[in-house]
């Protein structure tokens, strides 16, 4: 089906720590896989994404884990630091398509000083 | 400024009383798309555009209709506003480009009573 499945729904983590946002789906047509942070009173605007044909993409303290076989990636924030500290979309689209992306429910996350 | 220009910010009206959210982006972008965010239920897409005068529904259509007859302009128009459309709406826009992705607008918060 359509829906992107998406966890935790908010998370508290020290500063310096591991933030882990775990996303799953069950279109195996989606082939596009864009991560969204949004800040209070802002649009979200991208922050990274990934391909299937790759299993891991790091931008920066920022990394995505691609599982094609269990369909389920993941949004790895190292050092996380007070100033990630927002609410993040995944979502899933078909690429040559038209365009259209179906978003995950959004995790908030505190990265606390 | 590249940017997508929602107006109003904020908006609160009455039951019935028709309504229309402007948006206009300034990127030659084909691609446009108005979601709404709620709490708990993330980002839905409602309506997106391919090019002008080519649109179709996104995931929650139902009390809203949009037009494309200008490649920069994407109104959301709200015939019969009723309670259950009190959201935050979104206006973004895209090239089609998959490492730039969509450019969100900074959100119309309306309240419908």
């Amino acid at each position: 089906q359509q829906q992107v499945k998406q966890s935790p729904q908010s998370l508290i983590v020290q500063k310096g720590g591991i933030s882990i946002i775990n996303c799953a789906y069950e279109n195996t047509a989606f082939d596009y896989f864009p991560w969204y942070q949004q800040f209070p009173g802002k649009g979200p605007a991208l922050l990274i994404a990934i391909r299937p044909d790759v299993s891991e993409k790091k931008e920066g303290r920022f990394t995505i884990s691609f599982n094609k076989s269990a369909k389920q990636f993941s949004l790895h924030i190292m050092d996380s630091q007070p100033g990630d500290s927002a609410t993040y979309f995944c979502a899933a689209s078909i690429a040559s398509g038209t365009y259209k992306y179906i978003f995950g429910t959004g995790t908030r996350l505190k990265v606390l000083a | 400024e590249a940017q997508v220009t929602q107006n109003p910010r904020y908006l609160i009206t009455v039951t019935g009383k028709k309504l229309t959210v402007t948006c206009s982006q300034n990127m030659n972008h084909e691609y446009m798309s108005w979601y709404r965010q709620d709490p708990g239920l993330g980002l839905r897409q409602i309506y997106y555009s391919m090019n002008v005068e080519v649109t179709d529904k996104g995931d929650v259509p139902e009390g809203y209709k949009v037009s494309r007859k200008e490649k920069r302009n994407f109104p959301l128009i709200l015939e019969s506003p009723s309670p259950n459309q009190t959201s935050l709406y979104f206006c973004a826009s895209s090239s089609g480009q998959l490492d730039i992705g969509y450019t969100f607008g900074s959100g119309t918060r309306l309240t419908v009573v």
